[in-house]
């Protein structure tokens, strides 16, 4: 089974700054990488997935990751932040019997 | 688009009650699960269902059970609740055979007094 781990748990940015937050998941056969965003008072969104092909991989809102499979990561990048990307961020990755989710990592960004 | 609609928003409780979260998806999804989400700690599993009247527990399934009668239904019970269940309870579904991730709901935020 897969477990993952996020080490930021709470990050604050300025407007237009740029964001990375790390995910590393441990080795277990096939891989699919999932990160999901809880904005404030809202339900869990898919904000990407990998699966195979293109490590580089595109979500919404601008956001992207990289899977780096020599360093078992899957980093959450995105060139310029904006306020309304305040959220809890979370990676997962699929464990025994469901997704298994890291701790978290909320992003506040200030105007 | 996939819905899971949680029945309750917000929800007090008295220690020892017994207290029923209702789940409901429309997408004719075989998977559902039932996660709790506390601060540093993110999203556990506490049971999942891959059919009707099939039941699997989960990371922390003690002071939990579930219910699945119909495929569009999941149901987790508090069979007595108690403090450390306060907690936000996320309901979740997915089709293991087209596989996208999972469509949460919006959660039941749960006080146990």
């Amino acid at each position: 089974a897969q477990s993952v781990s996020q080490h930021n748990h709470h990050v604050i940015l300025s407007e237009a700054a740029s964001l990375e937050l790390g995910c590393n998941y441990s080795y277990g056969g096939t891989v699919n990488l999932f990160w999901y965003v809880q904005y404030p008072g809202q339900h869990l969104q898919l904000l990407l997935k990998y699966f195979s092909g293109d490590p580089l991989v595109k979500g919404i809102k601008g956001f992207e990751a990289e899977f780096i499979k020599s360093k078992f990561s899957f980093n959450l990048r995105k060139p310029s932040v904006q306020w309304s990307d305040t959220a809890e961020y979370f990676c997962a990755v699929p464990g025994r019997r469901a997704l298994t989710f890291g701790s978290g990592t909320r992003l506040q960004v200030q105007p | 688009d996939v819905k899971v609609t949680q029945s309750s928003r917000y929800l007090v409780k008295r220690t020892g009650e017994k207290v029923f979260l209702e789940c409901v998806q429309d997408m004719d999804h075989e998977n559902m699960f039932w996660y709790r989400q506390d601060p540093g700690l993110g999203l556990r599993l506490i049971y999942f269902s891959y059919d009707v009247k099939m039941k699997e527990k989960g990371d922390i399934p003690e002071g939990y059970s579930v219910s699945r009668e119909k495929k569009e239904r999941f149901s987790l019970i508090l069979e007595s609740a108690s403090t450390n269940q306060t907690s936000m309870y996320l309901c979740a579904s997915s089709n293991p055979r087209v596989f996208h991730g999972y469509t949460f709901g919006s959660g039941t935020r749960l006080t146990v007094v």
